[in-house]
């Protein structure tokens, strides 16, 4: 069974730019998370989509959108890069929202911003 | 790969002998926990998680101990294996939406 997949592995984009991230969950599993991981810090949520709804949004600027398709993958959107918008960008997928389920991860996308 | 946590606490054990990892946790509330473990380069990999009704939790090689007066959540890992070596984060839970995580710690095997 394919686990979380994420796209593009790594990107460099510069300072300005706008950057789409994209993750397809596990089969079956209706819920994405978005996280940002700062190197030497744990991940921080961004978004939760459940059934195509954001249920949740943590501690991000509006430069920081997302979206979630029928067949349930995500796109995550970050216009106006910063440097400090450099980071691992990691997809989680649960079957459900909320708490209380396990989530599993994606292995990243590393946003390098210049 | 990527390195991930290059100033975090660094645990060192001999392989062979038992790993404590220690999580301090923030919110009173959060009644759900998971372990991770995070390989260079890779995302972080499930390893064991623990609701707020238990005090105790045991799957293969790892427990994880839950005290909800303190706050404090540890991951123990038996007979410790240099695939063991990486970083390991505890995640909190509310019932809400989202998890958060605390700022980990390196687990060093010494051959």
């Amino acid at each position: 069974d394919a686990g979380v997949t994420q796209s593009p592995t790594h990107l460099i984009k510069t300072r300005g730019q706008h950057v789409t991230l994209r993750c397809s969950p596990i089969s079956g599993h209706k819920s994405v998370s978005w996280y940002q991981q700062v190197l030497g810090q744990g991940p921080q949520f961004i978004f939760q989509y459940y059934e195509k709804e954001e249920r949740g949004r943590g501690n991000f600027p509006d430069r920081f959108s997302a979206r979630q398709f029928p067949n349930y993958s995500s796109e995550l959107n970050v216009n106006a890069l910063l440097l400090g918008d450099s980071a691992l960008y990691l997809c989680a997928s649960s079957d459900l929202a909320g708490g209380h389920y396990e989530q599993y991860f994606g292995p990243g996308t590393r946003l390098t911003v210049t | 790969g990527e390195s991930v946590g290059l100033h975090l606490p660094t645990l060192s054990v001999q392989e062979g002998d038992n790993s404590i990892i220690n999580c301090a946790y923030s919110n009173s509330a959060s009644d759900y926990f998971i372990w991770y473990k995070q390989e260079s380069g890779k995302g972080p990999q499930f390893i064991i998680d623990i609701r707020s009704n238990m005090d105790k939790r045991q799957g293969q090689r790892v427990t994880v101990l839950l005290n909800k007066t303190v706050k404090h959540l540890s991951l123990q890992i038996a007979a410790t294996q240099p695939g063991d070596s990486a970083v390991y984060f505890c995640a909190e839970n509310s019932g809400t939406y989202k998890y958060i995580f605390g700022t980990g710690t390196r687990l060093k095997v010494l051959a």
